[in-house]
């Protein structure tokens, strides 16, 4: 198993571009989420899925959408980046609910000039 | 807004030492969690706690947790310089679908 992988591994956008970061999971996982990890905040949570058709908002939903149509993949997409979506992005994944263990993909480091 | 709140912000020990961090919440949960982080790298599970356990044990690690003080101890014995990184912990939040992190312990093991 791949286990959660993430693409790009680095990005850089200038504001105002729009771009999709990819992820996928190989473990029949339901539960899905996107976290942004910046400096001294930890990780946020930006959106989530119970599965596939299903989303929701997390903590920091503004400027990032998201869309579930399989049970392997859950695109974040910046729909136009602003300096202040700089930051590391970091797909999950857990079975069979949000709140037991996560697996982590190994992010993307997006700097938005 | 955070749950969890790790204490302290940053850690440096020697080698062979015990590693202890801490970590206080605010809500009623039904389990807490510890992850690693090494530095550029994804987040690791290590251990989840269920609200019923005190104590939990895997390998060098120990975990405590204390619902009456809303509280979680992580405790690395005989520390290596592997086990350099940062580490958090986790609850779930009321409905069980979204976990929340502190802002974790950056703990550094001097060989």
């Amino acid at each position: 198993n791949a286990g959660v992988t993430q693409t790009p591994k680095f990005q850089v956008l200038k504001t105002g571009q729009s771009m999709t970061l990819q992820c996928a999971q190989d473990m029949n996982h339901e539960y899905m989420s996107w976290y942004r990890q910046d400096p001294g905040m930890g990780l946020r949570l930006i959106h989530y899925s119970v599965g596939a058709g299903i989303t929701d908002q997390g903590e920091v939903p503004n400027g990032y959408n998201v869309s579930r149509s399989t049970t392997e993949d859950f695109p974040l997409r910046l729909l136009s980046a602003a300096p202040s979506q700089t930051s590391v992005y970091f797909c999950a994944s857990s079975h069979p609910w949000g709140g037991g263990e996560q697996y982590f993909g190994p992010g993307t480091r997006l700097t938005v000039t | 807004s955070q749950q969890g709140e790790e204490d302290p912000q940053a850690l440096s020990i020697q080698e062979g030492e015990n590693a202890t961090m801490n970590c206080s919440y605010k809500t009623s949960i039904n389990n807490l969690q510890w992850y690693r982080q090494n530095s550029g790298r994804g987040l690791v599970h290590l251990i989840l706690i269920r609200s019923n356990e005190r104590e939990k044990h895997s390998g060098r690690l120990r975990v405590t947790l204390d619902t009456s003080k809303k509280s979680s101890s992580l405790l690395i014995t005989a520390s290596r310089a592997a086990d350099t990184a940062s580490y958090f912990c986790a609850t779930p939040n009321f409905g069980n679908e979204k976990l929340t992190f502190g802002t974790g312990t950056r703990l550094t093991i001097i060989p």
